[in-house]
């Protein structure tokens, strides 16, 4: 089974510029989070999709942060224009449900490495 | 106040000797479930091992085992017999609100582990 995709791995960028990034979950995942990792911390949700709709986005910051899930599969989440605090790892994850039963553990991408100059 | 705490930056352990690392919760949802999360310098989120809060027993998963202090409110992962790719980060993290048909996963700021030879 594929794990989840991401890309692209690396990115640089200059303060206010617009940068997006893409995420395929694992096949029939239901359930697809994007978190946000600053150096030295852990992973804080950004936004989380259950199928097409966004069930939580109440840490995303709408002014500049923006996230589609198409067709309830893959995923973009755009930052525009991105500032010095957004260097970041930009990670990706998926499960099958909604992390409602037993351990339905979320699965994780590669994560995407932003570094904003 | 954090939901989830770790209070160790960084722990030491010689190869072969067990070691704990501490991960305390504050939750007043009755459904939880606990995580353990290791992230090597390659950046992939890997899953170890889950905890329900109403399961009766530890959880184990081969070397890892979860000492689960409910009224405590702890959930120290114990690795036995450290090897030198033990050798990561380490996130604990909360699942709550399971009784609301979706979750959220929140984590703690992690533990760095090294294991000498």
């Amino acid at each position: 089974e594929a794990g989840v995709a991401q890309s692209p791995r690396y990115k640089i960028i200059e303060k206010r510029q617009s940068v997006a990034f893409w995420c395929n979950p694992i096949s029939g995942h239901a359930t697809l989070y994007w978190y946000q990792q600053i150096l030295g911390q852990g992973p804080k949700l950004l936004i989380q999709f259950q199928n097409n709709g966004v069930v939580d986005d109440s840490q995303l910051p709408k002014d500049r942060f923006s996230a589609e899930r198409l067709k309830g599969v893959d995923s973009t989440l755009k930052i525009q224009p991105a500032k010095l605090e957004d260097s970041a790892v930009y990670l990706c994850a998926s499960n099958p449900r909604g992390g409602t039963s037993s351990v339905d553990e979320q699965y994780f991408g590669p994560g995407t490495r932003l570094t904003v100059t | 106040a954090q939901k989830i705490t770790q209070t160790q930056p960084g722990m030491f352990v010689q190869e072969k000797e067990a070691v704990t690392l501490d991960c305390t919760y504050d939750t007043s949802d009755p459904s939880y479930g606990l995580f353990w999360y290791k992230q090597p310098s390659s950046g992939e989120m890997i899953f170890l091992i889950y905890q329900g809060s109403y399961d009766q027993q530890n959880a184990t998963e081969g070397r890892y085992s979860l000492n689960f202090q409910k009224a405590r409110k702890s959930a120290n992962l114990v690795i036995s017999a450290s090897q030198l790719g033990d050798s990561a980060m380490y996130f604990c993290a909360m699942r709550e609100g399971q009784h609301t048909g979706y979750s959220t996963l929140t984590f703690g700021k992690g533990t760095m582990l090294l294991v000498s030879p």
